[in-house]
């Protein structure tokens, strides 16, 4: 268990519906990562916020936002969804992140799986 | 362009046996890299990263890798392979000053045979 979690485990929902999917960080951890892993594009990096403050944006489309709130937790909205969209979204956090992508080991929750009809 | 090549797909090896795989990177300059697993229905978990310095890298579970800049290469390897190493393996490269670069391979699957 990374101590990272993510809420729901599992979304089934339609095309052009939108989402939120929720990541709770290890305690203590100030950034948080989003990623979304599917059979197309494999794994790719979203976006990543640090401290309450977006740090670094990835392959993240405009029809998604992310915001990481006081307490830390993270939201991923997902809206307009297409079929392409289904895909397992994971959420990582770190304790710091600050200083680059690579200084800080990043602890992956277990995943949301996102099917859209 | 940036990119990271898993050549393998699929690999099967005897449990005892020993086990390399392989990844090979296109960067401007040397990056960080790392190899991370993924058991079935769970997340990444950091095996190993490297940055600079030693160019053998030491992980968890008893896994190493050896960065070669001539190669290109960061091969992961272990002496002896359990059968709960069977998993997914994505090595992955990314700068120090962006995330938003950070590419992942497309993984090789491992298979443990009793």
């Amino acid at each position: 268990d990374s101590g990272v979690t993510q809420t729901p485990k599992h979304l089934i929902t339609a095309t052009g519906q939108r989402v939120t999917l929720r990541c709770s960080p290890r305690s203590g951890d100030l950034s948080v990562y989003w990623y979304q892993q599917s059979l197309d594009q494999g794994l790719q990096f979203l976006i990543q916020y640090y401290n309450g403050e977006e740090r670094a944006k990835g392959n993240i489309l405009e029809r998604f936002s992310a915001q990481q709130f006081p307490d830390l937790h993270s939201e991923l909205n997902l809206s307009s969804l297409e079929l392409g969209d289904s895909a397992l979204y994971f959420c990582a956090s770190s304790a710091t992140g600050s200083r680059g992508f690579g200084t800080d080991t990043q602890y992956f929750g277990p995943g949301t799986r996102l099917t859209v009809l | 362009a940036q990119s990271v090549t898993q050549p393998d797909i699929h690999i099967t090896v005897s449990e005892g046996a020993s086990l390399e795989l392989r990844c090979n990177y296109s960067y401007g300059a040397t990056p960080y890299l790392f190899w991370y697993v993924q058991s079935p229905g769970q997340g990444l978990q950091l095996l190993l990263k490297y940055f600079s310095g030693d160019t053998l890298v030491q992980g968890i579970k008893g896994f190493e890798a050896e960065f070669k800049r001539s190669q290109s290469s960061f091969n992961l390897r272990k002496p002896s392979v359990h059968w709960s190493d069977a998993a997914e393996y994505f090595c992955a490269v990314a700068p120090y000053s962006s995330a938003s670069k950070i590419i992942f391979g497309s993984g090789t699957r491992l298979s443990i045979r009793p």
